[in-house]
């Protein structure tokens, strides 16, 4: 019964390469979001789409877009991959992201993506 | 934006010892999780608690959202404890602390 399950777990890949990480909820929730934690263990957000409508968009390189084909589904495609984009990808999700209806969020297992 | 700290940032304890981890948080926040994550790499909800306290099991949390902090509590650790704890809170979205790395020696 995984609840916010994500593949791949792990993905080794070269520099230039372009990979994706698919996320999906069975919670029945309608927000989405991706979180890079790096080597130092901190965790930051990346995006968040609610109802398959972008509501975050951090300071991310624009090599970086996330997809959300339903309110279940939150991908996220790299293009181009560096060095630096080596991290753990975690997806999340929540009921609601207006202050009234907030509920806590829930963690997908983690990709941990290398770049060589 | 917000800004969230963590402490300590690293604890060893002896097992069966008690322990508190601090946040402090900079502005108003409209929540505030506790989560653990494990020696594996998974983020495990603790608590959701913007505000009082709650228990399950051996932790507690306590959150005073007026003075902007928020103490977890684990009483008789196990090994199984370790791992990294963060705390997070959320303005207009969830800003996590840096974490408190407990490390529970038998």
């Amino acid at each position: 019964d995984t609840a916010v399950s994500q593949t791949p777990k792990y993905l080794v890949t070269q520099m230039g390469n372009d990979k994706s990480i698919k996320c999906e909820q069975n919670l029945g929730h309608d927000t989405m979001y991706w979180y890079k934690q790096d080597s130092k263990k901190f965790l930051k957000i990346m995006f968040s789409y609610n109802n398959k409508e972008l509501i975050i968009n951090e300071t991310v390189p624009n090599r970086f877009s996330p997809k959300s084909p339903d309110k279940a589904h939150l991908n996220l495609h790299i293009n181009s991959l560096e060095l630096g984009d080596s991290a753990v990808y975690f997806c999340a999700s929540s009921q609601g992201i207006r202050t009234a209806n907030y509920n806590e969020q829930f963690f997908g297992p983690g990709t941990r993506l290398t770049v060589l | 934006g917000i800004q969230v700290e963590q402490s300590p940032p690293d604890l060893i304890l002896q097992e069966g010892a008690n322990s508190t981890l601090r946040c402090n948080f900079s502005d108003s926040v409209n929540n505030l999780q506790w989560f653990h994550q494990n020696p594996w790499g998974q983020l495990i909800n603790l608590f959701y608690i913007p505000s009082g306290t709650k228990q399950n099991g051996r932790l507690s949390a306590t959150t005073v959202a007026t003075e902007r902090y928020s103490l977890l509590y684990i009483s008789s650790s196990q090994t199984t404890d370790s791992g990294v704890y963060f705390c997070a809170v959320r303005g207009n979205k969830l800003v996590f602390g840096a974490g408190t790395i407990l490390r529970v020696k038998s």
